[in-house]
């Protein structure tokens, strides 16, 4: 089954000790990216690869990290959170990001995240 | 500035209704496409309908269509014939060709169908 999965699901930690969640995609796609979403915000994009080893900054980037060492996966860390990146992160990606404007994005499951 | 403006936090619908749930945006590149998408109270993002910028006709997927008026930059869902299940956050999204690696969301619209 096509389909981007995210780990872990739900997260619950303290400010200051580093986490990744992971996302993967078993579609072959080359753009992936990384959204966080918070009431009254919508999804926000805090980073995304156009290709393996090729990342950049979205609009929300500060307190994040990305790495893009394989097509299919594209973990993103945080590596000192704090409570203010208490949100629901959601993973996507599509074929390409220069393709067809009109190109779906596959959306994880996401992550719900709470820094105490 | 905010590209996608949803004005509506919350509705309420009947149950067999139409619901219209408001989209306008702001963008100064000709080619974009508009997408919306369904999420219910399980959180994941479901895509519901597509709108290009120079498509000659609305959008429609069985019960949902869009309502696009591009004078007015705005892009409506039609949700017709409401189901107890299409209770959800609506999101209005839009992918301009100029930025073409990211989809810029409004806020949400929640609705609420009655039975």
């Amino acid at each position: 089954e096509a389909q981007v999965t995210q780990n872990p699901r739900y997260l619950i930690t303290v400010t200051g000790k580093k986490l990744t969640v992971t996302c993967s995609q078993n579609m072959n796609h080359e753009y992936m990216s990384w959204y966080r979403q918070d009431p009254g915000l919508g999804l926000r994009q805090i980073y995304y690869s156009m290709n393996v080893e090729v990342t950049d900054k979205g609009d929300v980037p500060e307190g994040y990290k990305v790495s893009r060492k394989e097509k299919r996966n594209f973990p993103l860390i945080l590596e000192s959170p704090s409570p203010n990146q208490t949100s629901l992160y959601f993973c996507a990606s599509s074929l390409s990001a220069s393709g067809s404007i009109g190109e779906t994005q596959y959306f994880g499951p996401g992550t719900r995240l709470l820094v105490l | 500035a905010q590209k996608i403006t949803q004005t509506q936090p919350g509705m309420f619908v009947q149950e067999k209704e139409a619901v219209t749930l408001d989209c306008t945006y702001d963008t100064s590149d000709p080619s974009y496409g508009l997408f919306w998408y369904k999420q219910p109270s399980s959180g994941e993002m479901i895509f519901l309908i597509y709108q290009g910028s120079y498509d000659q006709q609305n959008a429609t997927e069985g019960r949902y269509s869009l309502n696009f008026q591009k004078a007015r930059k705005s892009a409506n869902l039609v949700i017709s014939a409401s189901q107890l299940g299409d209770s959800a956050m609506y999101f209005c999204a839009m992918r301009e060709r100029s930025n073409d690696y990211k989809l810029s969301f409004g806020a949400g619209t929640t609705v609420t169908v009655r039975a």
